[in-house]
């Protein structure tokens, strides 16, 4: 089983460049969220998708976008990429959302912007 | 909001030290997780806790969940370098309108020397 792929791994922008993580699931979970995390700053959540065709913002929306493809993939969009993106995102599922389900994390996109 | 408070925020033990991290919630909590992230990868579910008072065992881990669901903790007795990674504790409110949305604390980051 894949889980939560998402790509790419690495990447470095430039400022004011734009950017797409995907990520895609083959759990057939209904919620999918993005993270990113930050060094002292755990994960902060992004944007989610509690079901197929909703998204809703999450703690740190500011300067992303998603777009909930279908059931199984989520992308994050980066219109004009800043340092202060300069992070490790994290792609993650659940079965439903709202409930003590268990989170699954994709390995993770180290993004530098420079 | 909610918040979701870990400390301490890093931890040097040798191997065959016992180690414990603490996870308060500034309300009460329906259930708590806990994940583990090693060095480089991305967080793994370890386990989940609902009710009060509740405590469970995963060999040489220790997962209580306080009387008032506002805390909990991990305790690892006897470290091994396989324990080294960040700890994270992660609680859903439990009147939160937006959905029950997962907050995560900020990490403990355990070292192990050997």
């Amino acid at each position: 089983n894949a889980g939560v792929t998402q790509t790419p791994k690495f990447q470095v922008l430039k400022t004011g460049q734009s950017m797409t993580l995907q990520c895609a699931q083959d759990m057939n979970h209904n919620s999918m969220y993005w993270y990113r995390q930050d060094p002292g700053m755990g994960l902060r959540l992004i944007y989610y998708s509690a079901s197929e065709g909703t998204t809703d913002k999450g703690e740190v929306p500011n300067g992303y976008n998603v777009s909930r493809l279908n059931k199984r993939e989520f992308s994050l969009r980066l219109e004009s990429a800043a340092p202060s993106q300069t992070s490790v995102y994290f792609c993650a599922s659940s079965e439903l959302y709202g409930s003590g389900n268990t989170i699954y994390f994709g390995e993770g996109s180290w993004l530098t912007v420079v | 909001g909610q918040q979701v408070m870990q400390i301490p925020q890093y931890q040097h033990v040798q191997e065959g030290e016992d180690f414990t991290t603490y996870c308060n919630s500034s309300t009460t909590l329906s259930n708590i997780q806990w994940y583990k992230q090693r060095p480089g990868g991305h967080p793994v579910f370890l386990i989940q806790l609902v009710k009060s008072g509740e405590v469970k065992k995963q060999k040489r881990l220790t997962f209580q969940f306080g009387e008032a669901k506002k805390n909990s903790s991990l305790h690892i007795t006897a470290t091994q370098t396989t324990d080294v990674g960040t700890y994270f504790c992660a609680g859903k409110g439990w009147r939160e309108t937006s959905g029950s949305r997962l907050t995560f604390g900020e990490g403990t980051q355990l070292t192990v020397n050997p």
